[in-house]
């Protein structure tokens, strides 16, 4: 089984609200992470976690907050959020072979929650 | 980190080859060269990567130059479902580091 999962596939949701996106795998990977993709531009690496602690934070603001309760989930909780957050959040995953092996590591992706913020 | 420079876009008649380039003048020598592609509407999708020598896989071949300042990722027959967009990505050997250049939008013609 090779595939990241995420839900929900779409969401909507207010300046106001509390909503978290979900992230799964089942492959055994230690290297989860949180992407943001704008329409036509490059994914933008937000969070990476390794063996479930965070090691990569690209200076994301505070109303994302990242959370990985064990080494098959990660979430993503959304607070205060604003119009211009709406975007493509992507998932992914690597084994996380350490130092000197990373390079060759493949990373698999999930299809993305689409998150509209009015 | 190192950085990638893609043509914006490239066009493709069916089932003709095509050759995608990638320069990346700026690489270090334990940096792997990594193509992923990503489908309208999905998720970025591994396609190949390579580190000195010319790989191949069932997907497309990936030709890296002598002094690894660039590469080409070719594709031997395209078909309308290699229309995506698709991404050289330069992944250091230590970290999870992974970070996406402007890419390339592929459009094959019928």
């Amino acid at each position: 089984d090779t595939e990241v999962t995420q839900t929900p596939k779409h969401l909507v949701m207010g300046m106001t609200n509390k909503k978290s996106l979900k992230c799964e795998q089942h492959m055994g990977h230690r290297a989860m992470y949180w992407y943001k993709q704008k329409a036509k531009k490059p994914p933008e690496l937000m969070f990476v976690y390794s063996y479930e602690k965070l090691s990569i934070n690209e200076s994301v603001p505070s109303r994302f907050s990242p959370e990985c309760p064990n080494s098959s989930l990660l979430n993503l909780h959304l607070h205060a959020l604003q119009p211009e957050d709406s975007a493509l959040y992507l998932c992914a995953s690597s084994q996380d072979l350490g130092f000197g092996l990373a390079g060759g590591e493949t990373q698999y992706f999930g299809p993305g929650t689409r998150l509209l913020v009015l | 980190d190192a950085k990638t420079t893609q043509p914006n876009s490239m066009e493709s008649n069916e089932e003709e080859p095509v050759h995608l380039p990638c320069n990346h003048s700026t690489i270090s020598g334990t940096d792997y060269i990594h193509w992923y592609r990503q489908l309208p509407s999905q998720g970025p999708e591994y396609v190949i990567h390579g580190l000195t020598s010319n790989v191949n896989n069932r997907m497309a071949s990936l030709a890296i130059a002598e002094d690894r300042k660039s590469s080409t990722l070719i594709l031997h027959r395209a078909t309308l479902r290699d229309a995506a967009v698709y991404y050289c990505i330069l992944r250091r050997n230590t970290g999870n580091q992974f970070y996406f250049g402007t890419g390339t939008s592929l459009t094959v013609i019928p």
